[in-house]
């Protein structure tokens, strides 16, 4: 059985500083994994996502992860946060064989102070 | 075009309505989802498509009924709501249902069932 945990719910960064928002993830399987953010009131949009290629993953907007699979992490980061940024953010791990079977972490609220 | 729309934003109606909502999408993409996310929750899968045919059904209650007419369309025809159906419900689509695939949402429907 698959699982992911977010090991915070709510992060506060002050604008200009780095994020980091941590992921710890169980699998059976070679796992594919993924950010997904979300603004209030909308949908999720994908930031980056693991299949098994290279271990460090470059999204969109800045953000990177680092599958480490001897931690069971796949933690986000950004070296320099921006108020955009702004949202709710969800760790996914995909069950194997097929992309329906998304189990979500219990999502992390980032807030970007001034 | 890289859209998922979904008709209305905004929707409220009563325990004996009947409503739909609609989900469209023109990336040739041949799955689709729905998804019922609480607030301050994760999105929860209710039903997958794959080509057209019902795929998955996470046991949602027969109020609820999907249709996919057509490999653009999505509907979730709602009827006797209860109170607590009141979420944010999402669409999404990928091009196949295999692992991995990034989905890409809608910005949802909104629905207060009083």
């Amino acid at each position: 059985a698959q699982s992911v945990t977010q090991l915070d719910s709510h992060v506060s960064v002050s604008e200009g500083t780095p994020v980091l928002l941590r992921c710890n993830y169980s699998s059976s399987y070679s796992p594919s994994l993924f950010w997904y953010v979300q603004h209030p009131n909308k949908g999720l949009q994908l930031l980056l996502k693991y299949t098994s290629a290279a271990t460090l993953v470059k999204g969109i907007n800045g953000f990177e992860a680092e599958f480490k699979k001897s931690e069971t992490s796949f933690h986000l980061t950004k070296p320099s946060a921006h108020m955009s940024d702004a949202a709710e953010y969800f760790c996914v791990v995909s069950e194997a064989g097929t992309a329906s079977k998304l189990t979500f972490g219990t999502g992390t609220r980032l807030q970007v102070m001034l | 075009d890289t859209e998922v729309t979904q008709t209305p934003k905004h929707l409220v109606m009563g325990m004996t309505n009947k409503k739909s909502l609609k989900c469209e999408q023109h990336m040739g993409h041949r799955a689709m989802y729905w998804y019922k996310q609480k607030a301050k929750k994760p999105p929860e899968l209710m039903f997958v498509y794959s080509y057209e045919k019902l795929s998955i059904n996470e046991s949602v209650p027969s109020r609820f009924s999907p249709e996919c007419p057509n490999s653009s369309l999505l509907n979730l025809h709602l009827h006797a709501l209860q109170p607590e159906d009141s979420a944010l419900y999402l669409c999404a689509s990928s091009p196949t249902d295999r692992r991995g695939e990034k989905l890409f949402f809608g910005s949802g429907t909104q629905l207060s069932v009083l």
